[in-house]
């Protein structure tokens, strides 16, 4: 079954720790997106990147850090400068450069900080 | 930069009948995507159904089409025969290309959906 993985479904964490949320696709998408969801906020966007080894800053990055070493994992770290990091983290990917463009999400993270 | 405004944060609709959610956008492209997305209480992201900008015909998936207003940037979701799995979250997107070439979504803050027996 081809499809997006991200685990764990629900994480918690104490204050001051970095978390690293999980993203796999087997897909053979080139494209992955990290986003966040809050109540009332629809999906902002973390970070993206296009194709290995290269990633963009999306709508609100800081506190965020991601890395793209494969093109089937799009692994996103929520640092400790990230003073709200309670939300939940959807991940996503599509083909690039297609007529037929759409992003296929994963089942998403649930981050509790306390 | 594209904006996506869904103006309605709440619906609801009975059982068997039609519901019209709304969506704008705002754009100076002449060519462009739109998609609606349905988030159910799983959380789990579902494309609905897509939209391409150049093509006049509306878009149609079974119970679900659209009413694609180029002129004026409009993009609303018809739901026919609701039915009760219809409940759900129900996202606008625009898909815009970066100056570096990079493809993105653009989301509007949706539209609850509650389907009444």
């Amino acid at each position: 079954d081809g499809g997006i993985t991200q685990s764990p479904k629900y994480l918690f964490r104490k204050e001051g720790q970095n978390v690293t949320l999980s993203c796999e696709q087997n897909l053979n998408h080139d494209a992955m997106y990290w986003y966040r969801q809050d109540p009332g906020q629809g999906l902002r966007l973390i970070y993206y990147s296009q194709i290995v080894n290269d990633f963009q800053k999306g709508d609100i990055a800081e506190g965020y850090s991601v890395s793209r070493e494969k093109k089937e994992s799009f692994p996103l770290t929520v640092t400790s400068a990230q003073k709200n990091p309670t939300a939940f983290y959807l991940c996503a990917s599509s083909r690039t450069r297609t007529s037929h463009y759409e992003q296929y999400f994963g089942p998403g993270t649930r981050l509790t900080v306390t | 930069a594209q904006t996506v405004t869904q103006s309605q944060p709440e619906m609801s609709v009975q059982e068997a009948e039609t519901v019209t959610l709304s969506c704008t956008y705002d754009t100076s492209e002449s060519d462009y995507y739109l998609f609606w997305y349905k988030q159910p209480p799983s959380r789990q992201m579902i494309l609905v159904i897509r939209q391409e900008a150049y093509k006049q015909q509306n878009a149609t998936e079974n119970r679900f089409s659209v009413n694609f207003q180029k002129a004026a940037k409009s993009f609303s979701l018809k739901i026919s025969d609701s039915q009760l799995g219809d409940a759900a979250m129900y996202f606008c997107a625009y898909r815009t290309v970066t100056q570096g070439g990079s493809e993105k979504l653009v989301f509007g803050k949706g539209t609850k959906l509650t389907v009444n027996p």
